[in-house]
């Protein structure tokens, strides 16, 4: 039972690199997000999906880039990554349904030099 | 836009008491559901209890109830006989029509003996 994975769990980078956060889940799920969290921030909502081939922006989308191409999988992309990215990522995903609650991954913690 | 306030950033209690943590919202849609998940400090996300904003009662999930006020706007978590692994960050959490899923900023509970 993988539920929600991603990857990588932990990643360093320089100001101006780029990278991709993968978010997998087995469960069938319509629904995925990606969320930042930063100390006294709680949870920000960066992009959503409501299934295969759709996103839609969330609280703070600006420098990130997502695609949803297969429906288990969602692909949250920093094209030139900044300080001020630096924080832990959860990806999560729910079923369709009012009271789908939110499966999350464990976390991918960036730090941007 | 919508919005969760969570104004305690901090909670207090001792073991075995009844501990309330507040969460107001703020939506004109009329269908909505709320969430309370919990992160101890190992960090993983933990759904405790879900909110429909049409369902009649409260809903309870074991020591956990959510006081749900609709005219004020307002879902608050009662822990109920508190234990040491209490101890955590407690988020609010809001779903709107348009499936976009948005967190509050959290308040960390302590339990102490």
């Amino acid at each position: 039972n993988a539920g929600v994975t991603q990857t990588p769990k932990f990643r360093v980078l320089k100001t101006g690199q780029s990278m991709t956060l993968l978010c997998a889940q087995d469960m069938n799920h319509e629904y995925m997000y990606w969320y930042r969290q930063d100390p006294g921030m709680g949870l920000r909502l960066i992009h959503y999906s409501v299934g295969e081939g759709t996103t839609a922006k969330g609280e703070v989308p600006d420098g990130y880039n997502v695609s949803r191409l297969k429906k288990q999988n969602f692909l949250l992309g920093l094209e030139s990554a900044a300080p001020s990215q630096t924080s832990v990522y959860f990806c999560a995903s729910r079923r369709q349904g009012d009271t789908g609650e939110l499966f999350f991954g464990e976390g991918s913690r960036l730090t941007v030099l | 836009a919508q919005k969760i306030t969570q104004t305690q950033p901090g909670m207090f209690v001792q073991e075995k008491e009844a501990v309330t943590l507040d969460c107001t919202y703020d939506t004109s849609d009329p269908s909505y559901g709320l969430f309370w998940y919990k992160q101890p400090s190992s960090g993983e996300m933990i759904f405790l209890i879900y909110q429909g904003s049409y369902d009649q009662q409260n809903a309870t999930e074991g020591r956990y109830s959510l006081n749900f006020q609709k005219a004020r706007k307002s879902a608050n978590l009662v822990i109920s006989a508190s234990q040491l692994g209490d101890s955590a960050m407690y988020f609010c959490a809001m779903r709107e029509w348009s499936d976009k899923l948005i967190f509050g900023t959290g308040t960390r509970l302590q339990v102490f003996p």
